[in-house]
C-alpha cells in the first residue's frame, strides 16, 4: 500500500517561503502526477498543482507566480515551495498521488500537515 | 467561489439514501470525468468514486456515482453514522488547465 507523509515547518513568518516535502513509501515515484492540495480553515479544498515524475509541472494559475515544485526520484520524495506567504496561506497542506490527467483521480493521500503563517 | 457547485449541507437518518449533487460546466464535468472524496478531520482524504461511477477497491457498494451532462451526483444508501463527513467532487477543467473542486458538502446523519 502506497503511503505518503508530509513534513515541514508548522509555522512560517509572513513574506517568507513555505517549504514542504512529501515522502512516498511502498511505491515508486515514477509515472504519476504528484500533487499538492490545501484546505484553509473553514474552507474547501484548493488544488495547488502537480509535478510529474519527469519533472514537468502544472500549477494553479492563482498561485503560479509563487509556487515551485520539485521531485527527487532518488529519494522517492517531492517538494513544494510557496513564496511570499501571507495569513491567507494558512491551511492544512496535503500531498497526493494523481493518476493520468484528465482523469486525475487521487487514491493515495498524506494525512496533511498544518501550516500557520504568523509573525 | 468554487468552480464546481455543491450544496453546503445534506442530511439523512440511518438507513436512508442521500444524494449530493455537483454542478459544473462544459469545460470540466461536461468534458471530463468526476471524482468524489470524503474528508474527515485528522485523516487522509479518501477517494470514494473515480471516473464518474467507479469504486476503488474497499469502498462499499453503498456508495455510487453518476454523471449527466454538466452535473454529477454521489449517492449513499443505507446511511450509517460513520458516513458523517465532508464530501467533495472534483474534475479537471480544460479552460483553467487545472483541477477544479466543489465547495464541499457537510453530511449529517441525524
Amino acid at each position: 500500500q502506497v503511503q505518503l507523509q508530509e513534513s515541514g515547518p508548522g509555522l512560517v513568518k509572513p513574506s517568507e517561503t513555505l517549504s514542504l516535502t512529501c515522502t512516498v513509501s511502498s511505491g515508486s515515484i515514477s509515472s504519476y502526477y504528484w500533487t499538492w492540495i490545501r484546505q484553509p480553515p473553514g474552507k474547501g479544498l484548493e488544488w495547488i498543482g502537480y509535478i510529474f515524475s519527469s519533472g514537468s509541472s502544472n500549477y494553479n494559475p492563482s498561485l503560479k507566480s509563487r509556487v515551485t515544485m520539485s521531485v527527487d526520484t532518488s529519494k522517492n520524495r517531492f517538494s513544494l515551495k510557496l513564496s511570499s506567504v501571507t495569513a491567507a496561506d494558512t491551511a492544512v497542506y496535503y500531498c497526493a498521488r494523481g493518476e493520468i490527467v484528465p482523469y486525475y483521480n487521487m487514491e493515495f493521500w498524506g494525512k496533511g500537515t498544518t501550516v500557520t503563517v504568523s509573525s | 467561489q468554487s468552480v464546481l457547485t455543491q450544496p453546503p449541507s445534506a442530511s439523512g437518518t440511518p438507513g436512508q439514501r442521500v444524494t449530493i449533487s455537483c454542478s459544473g460546466s462544459r469545460s470540466n464535468i461536461g468534458t471530463n470525468t468526476v471524482n468524489w472524496y470524503r474528508l474527515l478531520p485528522g485523516t487522509a482524504p479518501k477517494l470514494l468514486i473515480y471516473r464518474n461511477d467507479q469504486r476503488p477497491s474497499g469502498v462499499p457498494d453503498r456508495f455510487s456515482g453518476s454523471k449527466s451532462g454538466t452535473s454529477a451526483s454521489l449517492a449513499i444508501s443505507g446511511l450509517q453514522s460513520e458516513d458523517e463527513a465532508d464530501y467533495y467532487c472534483a474534475a479537471w477543467d480544460d479552460r483553467l488547465n487545472g483541477l477544479a473542486f466543489g465547495g464541499g458538502t457537510k453530511l449529517t446523519v441525524l
